[in-house]
């Protein structure tokens, strides 16, 4: 397994502006990935954090609106752009190390007023 | 129709009884399965994979079968610590995509 920690863990912030948030894990992994989980719902996929070369994106999110970066094989960063209520979620992260297998930070629970 | 669909909950269970969830995915290319555990305002946790043979791991027994692609998970003498949502995750083996049922719920009471 791998160690995953995100920051913030919560924010309430206000429409219109934009949040970054962290993902560190304590060993070098291949695959990070980044999911929204709304309200009462499962998660879905919002892209994957590749090293090295621009993210790819599920269908229904935008780089504009969802700007990841992956600067190395320990981190990303995921941000959420000109916010709407919206976009109120829990964001997660994850990581596959060597196998299909995946595990979860711990989140990042978004308010937007 | 969702790729992935669950038993709907909740499933309200005393302490002691056994509980099956069910799970049914849709895209035959799938090549991984696994139940997680979501517990209130937590991260999902991997609870088991599931293998066509069939695995168990204490009061936990999950089984695939390929040819119905029906997954199912079965918790013997359950607890009140097993109240939590079990999510039926797949995936489709293509960059490592995961696909997540949207969970049943189950509360274990004494």
């Amino acid at each position: 397994s791998a160690v995953i920690s995100q920051k913030p863990s919560r924010d309430i912030c206000q429409r219109g502006t934009s949040l970054t948030i962290q993902c560190q894990v304590d060993s070098q992994v291949t695959m990070m990935f980044w999911y929204r989980q709304q309200p009462g719902q499962s998660l879905t996929l919002i892209a994957t954090a590749n090293q090295g070369s621009e993210a790819t994106y599920e269908s229904g999110f935008v780089i504009d609106k969802f700007p990841i970066s992956r600067p190395n094989l320990t981190f990303s960063t995921l941000t959420v752009s000109n916010m709407s209520p919206e976009d109120s979620s829990i964001y997660l992260c994850s990581v596959a190390p060597g196998t299909d297998t995946q595990y979860f930070g711990p989140g990042t629970r978004l308010t937007v007023l | 129709r969702k790729e992935v669909e669950q038993d709907p909950g909740p499933f309200n269970v005393p302490e002691g009884a056994t509980v099956a969830f069910n799970c049914t995915y849709s895209n035959s290319a799938s090549q991984s399965f696994f139940w997680y555990r979501q517990d209130c305002r937590k991260e999902p946790k991997l609870l088991m994979s599931v293998y066509s043979s069939g695995n168990e791991d204490g009061r936990f027994t999950a089984q695939l079968n390929r040819a119905s692609q029906y997954i199912s998970l079965l918790i013997r003498d359950s607890k009140l610590s097993d109240s939590a949502t079990y999510l039926c995750v797949v995936n489709r083996g293509q960059g490592g995509k995961l696909i997540f049922g949207q969970g049943t719920e189950l509360s274990v009471k004494p």
